[in-house]
C-alpha cells in the first residue's frame, strides 16, 4: 500500500506571492491533518479535514487555509506569505477522525522557503 | 504558551546504554500522551503510547512512563541502537474534547559508537 504523498517535496517563494501544497493520504483514509515543523515551535497542528469538512483547526491566522476533495486529497492554501512561513509542512492521513492518534501516518513533507 | 514541553534539544548517549527523553506537560487534563520518532527527510512515525490511567506502557525496547502528579512524563530506551539516531517528539491529546494532538519541539538523539 503506498503511503502518504505530498507535493512538491521543496518549493521556494518570495515574501507576499501565495502557495498551494498537495497532499494525497493512503487509500482508504478520509481524514487529513496538516502540520507545521519549525526549529523554534517544533510541531504544530494546523487543521484536520475529514469528509471535505474542515473538522478541527490549530491557532494559526487565516493566511492559512485548508480544504478536502472528494477523493480525500487536500490541499493546504498560505497566502500573503512570511519569512516566518519558511518550515516543513506535514501532511497525515488516518482511516477516520477521532479515535486513536496512532493510526496517524506522516507524509514525508514539503520544504518550503520563503525569501 | 508551549503546553507541551521537551526542555532538552539534543541528547547524546553511549550505543548499548538506556536513552531517557523527557517531556512535560502543563495541561492536567490531557488524557492520552504519544512519541514519535523522526528521521531526516521523512514524516514521523508512532513509537509508543499511554493513556492517563496507566503509569507505564512497554513495547520491546521502548518504555514510557507517566507520572501525572508531576505532569511529567519519560521514553526510556533500552539497549539503545544506532538506528535510534533521530528526533523524538513527545505529543498530548485531549481525547475527550477535540482530539487535538500537541507536540513538543523534539529532542534530537545522538547514538554514539
Amino acid at each position: 500500500k503506498a503511503g502518504v504523498t505530498q507535493t512538491p517535496r521543496y518549493l521556494i517563494k518570495t515574501r507576499g506571492q501565495q502557495v498551494t501544497l498537495s497532499c494525497s493520504p493512503i487509500s482508504g483514509h478520509r481524514s487529513v491533518s496538516w502540520y507545521q515543523q519549525t526549529p523554534g515551535q517544533g510541531l504544530q497542528f494546523l487543521f484536520e479535514y475529514f469528509s471535505e469538512t474542515q473538522r478541527n483547526k490549530g491557532n494559526f491566522p487565516g493566511r492559512f487555509s485548508g480544504r478536502q476533495f472528494s477523493n480525500s486529497r487536500s490541499e493546504m492554501n498560505v497566502s500573503t506569505l512570511e519569512l516566518g512561513d519558511s518550515a516543513l509542512y506535514l501532511c497525515a492521513s488516518r482511516v477516520t477522525a477521532g479515535g486513536i492518534q496512532e493510526t496517524q501516518y506522516f507524509g514525508p513533507g514539503t520544504r518550503l522557503l520563503v525569501l | 504558551d508551549q503546553q507541551v514541553k521537551q526542555n532538552s534539544p539534543s541528547l547524546s548517549v553511549q550505543e548499548g546504554r538506556i536513552s531517557i527523553l523527557n517531556c512535560d506537560y502543563t495541561n492536567s487534563m490531557f488524557d492520552y500522551f504519544l512519541w514519535y520518532k523522526k528521521y531526516p527527510a521523512e514524516g514521523p512515525t508512532f513509537l509508543i503510547s499511554i493513556s492517563s490511567i496507566k503509569d507505564k506502557n512497554e513495547d520491546g525496547r521502548f518504555t514510557v512512563f507517566l507520572n501525572k502528579s508531576a505532569k511529567h512524563l519519560s521514553l526510556h530506551i533500552v539497549p539503545s541502537q544506532p538506528g535510534d539516531s533521530a528526533v523524538y517528539f513527545c505529543a498530548a491529546v485531549l481525547r475527550w474534547l477535540d482530539d487535538k494532538i500537541i507536540f513538543g519541539k523534539g529532542t534530537r538523539l545522538h547514538i554514539l559508537p
